[in-house]
């Protein structure tokens, strides 16, 4: 089964802008969550989507958002970019029937902003 | 707020010494307790736990959880360099969510 893609997998941005992050999970699983991981922070929960509907969010401004499509790909969008945003952000895939289930990370899209 | 807090946050052993790291939780609607090693790259899943006392090992590597006590422990036995990493716990909740702690970094001497 192949693993769990993002992409792009680097980006720099400036200031003000808009980014959009996407994530594939692995076959079978309805589940994603997104995480923010810094060196200060470490790994934050962003959130989490099964079958289109967001079941849950981490603490992150509204200018943190995020979507899922009915095959199950994710986006993560940010808006008016901050430098504190520059960090490594994570999808993970799981099954997430019921509660939360062991997560598969993808490689992760290390966002610069400048 | 969910709190997950890992102990020591660095240690450094030589070839073949056995390693404990310590995760404490307080996670409302616990659900189990994960573990995963991160190298230079994504983190990678080791065990999950759901059970207390019941022991599960891969290798090296074993793992066991304590509800009552709230925390779980990570053994690692003969280390290898190829085991240096960090190592994160987290806790999974009922309502969809994992929290990390802040991880532990085991750096492997030749």
């Amino acid at each position: 089964k192949a693993g769990v893609t993002q992409t792009p997998r680097y980006l720099i941005k400036t200031r003000g802008q808009q980014v959009t992050l996407s994530c594939s999970p692995i076959s079978g699983h309805r589940s994603v969550s997104w995480y923010q991981q810094t060196p200060g922070q470490g790994l934050q929960f962003l959130f989490e989507y099964f079958s289109e509907t967001q079941r849950n969010k981490g603490n992150f401004p509204g200018r943190f958002s995020g979507r899922q499509f009915s095959n199950s790909r994710s986006e993560m969008n940010v808006s008016t970019l901050e430098l504190g945003d520059s960090a490594l952000y994570l999808c993970a895939s799981s099954l997430a029937l019921v509660g939360a289930d062991t997560q598969y990370f993808g490689p992760g899209t290390r966002l610069t902003v400048l | 707020e969910d709190k997950v807090v890992q102990s020591p946050l660095s240690l450094v052993v030589h070839e073949g010494d056995t390693v404990t790291l310590n995760c404490s939780y307080e996670v409302t609607n616990f659900r189990s307790l994960l573990w995963y090693k991160q190298e230079k790259k994504a983190p990678t899943f080791l065990f999950m736990l759901t059970s207390s006392g019941i022991e599960k090992k891969s290798g090296r590597l074993s793992s066991i959880l304590d509800k009552k006590e709230l925390f779980s422990i990570l053994n690692i036995t003969a280390t290898q360099t190829g085991d240096s990493a960090v190592y994160l716990c987290a806790g999974a909740s009922n309502d969809y969510k994992l929290s990390f702690g802040a991880g532990t970094t085991v750096t492997v001497r030749a």
